[in-house]
C-alpha cells in the first residue's frame, strides 16, 4: 500500500490563478517531506524540503506547509504561469532510511492561458 | 556543471531480451540511486550505492534485475529476460553527501514488446 497519497490527481487552472495540492502520508518514523516538480520527459526537481520542526517553506511562488501531527502537507502555487504545467510529487522519507524516498503518484497541473 | 545523464533515453526490447541502462552521475557525487517509475505513478526505490558499494538493493523486484557501479562513478542497471511488466521509466539520481539532496537524470523509458 502506498504510504504517500496525493490529491487531486489532476487539475486545470487559468494563468495567474492560485492552486493548492494536498499530500497525506503514513511513513513513520518521519524524517522529512519534499515536493518535487517533474516536467514531462524529465527527472523530478526538488522544490522544497521540510523536516519535522518546520511548518512552512517557500521557494518563489511555491509555498509548502507541513502538519506532522496530522501527517498532511500542501503545496500552494501563487499566480500560476504556463511553465508551472507539470506533475508535482510529494516525497516522504523515514528516519534512518531517509535516502529511500517514498513518492506519491503526483498531481498533474495544467495551466491554460 | 553537467547534471545526471542517462542513456539510452528510449529503449524498446522484445520480451526475453537483456537490456543495460547507463547512468552518469554528477561528477564527485558519492551516492547513486535507481528508481522505477511506472506509467502514471511516482518513482519507486530500486537500489542505492555509496561509491562502489551497493548498500541497499531491497527494491529490486526480482533476481532478473542487477545493478553495478564498479569504479564508484558510472552505474549500469541490467535487466535479464525482460518481461512486459518491466516497461517503465528508470530514473537515476545522485547526491554529493549521504543522504543529501538527490539530483535526478531524465530517465530511460523502457518498453518491452
Amino acid at each position: 500500500k502506498n504510504q504517500v497519497e496525493q490529491s487531486p490527481q489532476s487539475l486545470i487552472i487559468l494563468e495567474g490563478k492560485n492552486c493548492t495540492l494536498q499530500c497525506n502520508y503514513t511513513v513513520s518514523p518521519f524524517s522529512n517531506l519534499r515536493w518535487y516538480k517533474q516536467d514531462t520527459g524529465r527527472g523530478p526537481v526538488s522544490l522544497t524540503i521540510m523536516t519535522f520542526s518546520e511548518n512552512t517553506k517557500s521557494n518563489g511562488r511555491y509555498t509548502a506547509t507541513l502538519d506532522a501531527d496530522t501527517k498532511q502537507s500542501s503545496l500552494h502555487i501563487t499566480a500560476s504561469q504556463l511553465s508551472d504545467s507539470a506533475s508535482y510529487i510529494c516525497v516522504v522519507s523515514a528516519w534512518r532510511v531517509d535516502y529511500k524516498l517514498s513518492f506519491g503518484a503526483g498531481t498533474t497541473v495544467t495551466v491554460r492561458a | 556543471g553537467a547534471g545526471v545523464s542517462q542513456s539510452p533515453r528510449y529503449k524498446v526490447a522484445k520480451r526475453g531480451q537483456d537490456v543495460a541502462l547507463r547512468c552518469d552521475p554528477i561528477s564527485g557525487h558519492v551516492s547513486l540511486f535507481w528508481y522505477q517509475q511506472a506509467l502514471g505513478q511516482g518513482p519507486e526505490f530500486l537500489t542505492y550505492f555509496q561509491n562502489e558499494a551497493q548498500l541497499d538493493k531491497s527494491g529490486l523486484p526480482s533476481d532478473r534485475f542487477f545493478a553495478e557501479r564498479p569504479e564508484g562513478s558510472v552505474s549500469t542497471l541490467k535487466i535479464q529476460r525482460t518481461q512486459q511488466e518491466d516497461s517503465a521509466v528508470y530514473l537515476c539520481a545522485s547526491s554529493s553527501v549521504f543522504p543529501g539532496e538527490q539530483y535526478f537524470g531524465p530517465g530511460t523509458r523502457l518498453t518491452v514488446t
